[in-house]
């Protein structure tokens, strides 16, 4: 079976401070692919990264970068110099070859960032 | 934007009665998706599709049930509302399976009260 845990239910932080959302996955597939979704207010569902497992490189897109760790079972995700509008419901999420069509989202850590 | 619609948003019914709700899609995408989003438990998939008339339960199906007649709509039903599936219900659709791991895009959402 599958497992994503994001242990953070609620992060509060000051606007321009860098925030670490966690991740971590469980999966006895040796092949799979870790995702990110964001939630804003407004409520709709915005993809953000898909990395594979044969690929542990870090991303950097803009304020936002990921970090993939295979030895811990990690994918967290950081948010750089963080804005109001950064202020979301961010969802990480799991799937593998051998899960058939199942994409496992974990509980999601609301993020809130104050001006 | 993937061109993924939903109706209708918002719907408060009764204990007992049948609702369907409806997702159409622009993109010509293959796969498409039902998912259910309960605070503390992310978004959990009920049904999905990977072709006209070719439809698999997801991790929570019970109670619901789903159609593909056309590529462009997914029909989910539920054939007698009970309080326990009042949820905000999203559709997805992916150009690939998650054997392949396209990532997946997501509609507004659905907003049902069962009373």
């Amino acid at each position: 079976a599958q497992k994503v845990t994001q242990a953070q239910t609620e992060i509060s932080v000051v606007e321009k401070e860098d925030v670490t959302l966690d991740c971590v996955y469980e999966t006895r597939d040796t092949t799979y692919y870790l995702f990110w979704y964001k939630q804003p207010p407004s409520g709709e569902l915005v993809f953000l990264i898909r990395r594979n497992s044969f690929d542990e490189q870090n991303e950097i897109s803009g304020r936002y970068s990921w970090n993939f760790q295979k030895s811990t079972s990690s994918f967290n995700f950081t948010i750089t110099a963080s804005q109001v509008v950064d202020s979301a419901v961010y969802f990480c999420a799991l799937s593998s070859d051998n899960a058939g069509n199942m994409l496992t989202f974990g509980g999601g850590t609301r993020l809130m960032v104050k001006p | 934007d993937a061109g993924i619609t939903q109706s209708p948003r918002h719907k408060v019914t009764e204990t007992g009665t049948p609702v369907t709700l409806r997702c159409h899609q622009t993109e010509n995408h293959r796969y498409m998706y039902w998912y259910r989003q309960d605070p503390g438990h992310g978004l959990r998939l009920i049904h999905y599709s990977y072709g006209v008339k070719d439809t698999d339960k997801g991790e929570v199906s019970d109670g619901y049930s789903v159609s593909r007649s056309k590529t462009e709509d997914f029909l989910l039903t539920l054939e007698s509302a009970t309080s326990s599936q009042t949820s905000v219900y999203f559709c997805a659709i992916s150009s690939e399976g998650l054997a392949g791991a396209g990532e997946q895009y997501f509609g507004p959402g659905t907003r049902l009260t069962v009373t």
